[in-house]
């Protein structure tokens, strides 16, 4: 089993509607969760991290996480084409200072 | 702040060829990550610093990669030899100790014929 694991995509979805990005991980103990997006031949830029069960809203992005599930998701509202990109997920597992990351899903939004 | 800085952006070498790649992270910052990037296998952890300190290299080959941070401003990632299945793009990261955010350089990308 994967440490982070993320459904690859594509997934597309219409100008204006929602997408909704999911990713599990392994190691109960961890603390920290970050969505990075990254643009086709760019590095990952950070766009979202949440520490605490719940939500965590920033503008259009909302972070969502269940500890007891072990699972994250991104919620991306009104979605623009310029949101087309592949999304990655990471995860700082207990005890360390590193990031593993899942190998991301793909958004395509349809203009 | 310039960000950071890896070099070369992009290296064609033959398989068997000695490849370094360069970091320079951003000024202040106490960690220094090194990833692969493949379709295949997606952001891989190959080596992270502290304090130019190895804090686990569990990822990294160690046959034939090796990583260096001799001082706080610049890090190292060699390959020797290298093979074509290293053909991939390398990231270099760094972040504070204080605040979780991690930045990434541009990448280099490394194909080995």
């Amino acid at each position: 089993q994967k440490e982070v694991e993320q459904n690859s995509g594509p997934l597309s979805v219409p100008e204006g509607a929602i997408a909704s990005l999911n990713c599990t991980y392994s190691d109960r103990g961890s603390q920290s969760f970050f969505w990075y997006r990254q643009y086709s031949g760019k590095s990952p830029e950070l766009i979202m991290f949440i520490y605490s069960n719940g939500d965590k809203e920033d503008g259009r992005f909302t972070a969502q996480l269940n500890k007891a599930s072990q699972y994250v998701s991104l919620l991306i509202r009104d979605s623009q084409p310029s949101d087309s990109a592949t999304y990655l997920c990471a995860v700082n597992p207990s005890g360390t200072y590193k990031y593993i990351f899942g190998t991301g899903t793909r958004l395509k939004v349809l203009a | 702040d310039a960000g950071v800085i890896q070099s070369p952006r992009h290296e064609v070498t033959e398989m068997g060829q000695e490849v370094t790649l360069r970091c320079k992270p951003i000024s202040g910052h106490d960690y220094l990550f090194w990833y692969r990037q493949t379709m295949m296998q997606g952001l891989e952890l190959l080596v992270y610093f502290n304090n130019k300190a190895v804090m686990d290299d569990s990822g990294m080959p160690k046959d034939r990669f090796s990583a260096k941070m001799p001082n706080a401003s610049f890090s190292t990632l060699k390959i020797q030899p290298s093979e074509p299945r290293d053909s991939a793009v390398y990231f270099c990261a760094s972040r504070r100790q204080v605040n979780e955010k991690l930045f990434f350089g541009s990448g280099t990308q490394l194909s080995v014929l």
